[in-house]
């Protein structure tokens, strides 16, 4: 079926470098939405992209969803602490309300 | 702050056993869904309702797990019989899914063990 694939796997950063975690799929997506887990949580929902091309920006957080819709990324500026946490991409497949998700990138931050 | 619930938090059963896991979605939402989270496979779909009435539970092994939905503020996931391969987190997330919108609010999860 229909999957994506999430990289990179791990990412160890200092505190205050940048981080991109890209989302790519070999088929066209309707939609791609990203999720945020912090270690012992669960799935925060972070924002929805729809459009061919589409940039959203939530403070240091910049989401794009590529022009042929089939890969997106999430960049985060000057990381912090309390960026920590994994970090997923997910979509709905045509005429389905689930969620498939990617396996995730987990940020690691040292101080 | 309008939260989904799920109890138990943590659940340790025996191979063999019946578990049952209970979700209390955000009131209002229309859709409840159930995921299962392991290292091996990730965040995987079971199952899911809209309106209380069971859309898609094609990522469920059938022979052990049920999921119902009684009424609009509780759904439940059952194994039985419990196997060690099922011990996971199990989430429960809800969302007002409309043409729209599709956000999904996830609860804290339980984690299962079957020894």
């Amino acid at each position: 079926g229909q999957q994506v694939m999430q990289i990179p796997q791990y990412q160890h950063v200092q505190e205050g470098e940048d981080f991109t975690t890209y989302c790519n799929s070999s088929t066209t997506l309707s939609n791609i939405q990203w999720y945020k887990q912090r270690p012992g949580g669960h799935p925060v929902f972070l924002i929805q992209l729809v459009k061919s091309g589409e940039v959203k920006k939530q403070k240091r957080l910049t989401f794009q969803f590529g022009e042929a819709k089939k890969n997106s990324s999430l960049h985060i500026t000057a990381t912090q602490t309390t960026d920590v946490g994994t970090y997923f991409c997910a979509f709905r497949r045509g005429g389905a309300d689930g969620l498939t998700f990617g396996k995730g990138t987990h940020l690691i931050i040292q101080p | 702050d309008a939260r989904v619930t799920q109890t138990p938090r943590d659940k340790v059963t025996e191979m063999g056993q019946e578990v049952t896991m209970r979700c209390q979605p955000i009131l209002g939402h229309n859709t409840v869904f159930w995921y299962r989270q392991t290292m091996m496979q990730g965040l995987e779909l079971l199952a899911y309702f809209r309106n209380r009435a069971p859309l898609d539970d094609s990522g469920m092994p059938k022979d052990r797990f049920s999921a119902e939905m009684p009424d609009a503020t509780l759904a439940t996931l059952k194994i039985q019989p419990s196997e060690p391969r099922d011990s996971a987190v199990y989430f429960c997330a809800s969302g007002l899914v409309t043409g729209s919108t599709d956000t999904q609010y996830f609860g804290p999860g339980t984690r299962l063990t079957v020894l």
